[in-house]
């Protein structure tokens, strides 16, 4: 069974960078056709894709964040990573890792997402 | 603002089946099968429901089935259980960008 989760500082300061390190047990994460994202939700508020990679490195990310984002992959430790540079309260939310199993033919996303981490508090405040 | 409208609420008795609604536009749900569904009780991960618009995940109750039609994609849940009280997410593959878009969630309340 696939489990995902979610690590890092729950408090960071204005203008710092956010980091979070997803950690993948149960399952290799080079393995398949697999894309590996982060999705956050505010309190109280709707989900948002933050970008994704895949098994060979390559990113997405959605572009309203895209300038700030950065995703990464370490396949020795099983380990995707996030870093969100200058942030501000409005980056406050709950970080979500997520798994889209790909198509396993043609190696597309499959844009869902089948296993998520617990998710993990950020809370952006001096 | 989400890119697409689901009702903020819905609700329903034991035993009866409510549907939730998902509006996009052609650029996402009208034009790909790439509709999943997700419920999310509180302080919980979302629970992937439905995907590519209406196949279910092995271990998701067969009460849980998904449609679409045009721009507008629907979750519908038959034979109510308090159990089934949570929030639900629809999501899309868009050919902007963005590649994955949310709905902004719908609370269901079980009477």
């Amino acid at each position: 069974q696939v489990q995902l989760q979610e690590s890092g500082p729950g408090l960071v300061k204005p203008s710092q960078t956010l980091s979070l390190t997803c950690t993948v047990s149960g399952g290799s994460i080079s393995s398949g056709s697999y894309y590996w994202s982060w999705i956050r939700q505010p309190a109280g508020k709707g989900l948002e894709w933050i970008g994704r990679i895949y098994t060979s490195g390559s990113t997405n990310y959605n572009p309203s964040l895209k300038s700030r984002v950065t995703i990464s992959v370490d396949t020795s430790k099983n380990q995707f990573s996030l870093k969100l540079s200058s942030v501000t309260a409005a980056d406050t939310a709950v970080y979500y890792c997520a798994r889209d199993p790909g198509h396993i033919l043609t190696g597309y996303p499959e844009y869902y997402f089948d296993y998520w981490g617990q998710g993990t508090l950020v809370t952006v405040s001096s | 603002q989400s890119a697409l409208t689901q009702p903020a609420s819905v609700s329903g008795s034991p035993g009866q089946s409510i549907t939730i609604s998902c509006t996009g536009t052609s650029s996402d749900v009208g034009g790909y099968n790439y509709v999943s569904w997700y419920q999310q009780h509180p302080g919980k991960a979302p629970k992937l429901m439905i995907y590519d618009v209406s196949n279910r995940p092995s271990g998701v109750s067969n009460r849980f089935s998904g449609s679409k039609s045009g721009n507008t994609a629907s979750l519908t849940i038959s034979g109510l259980q308090a159990e089934d009280e949570a929030d639900y997410y629809c999501s899309s593959y868009t050919n902007s960008n963005t590649h994955v878009v949310f709905g902004g969630g719908t609370k269901l309340t079980v009477l």
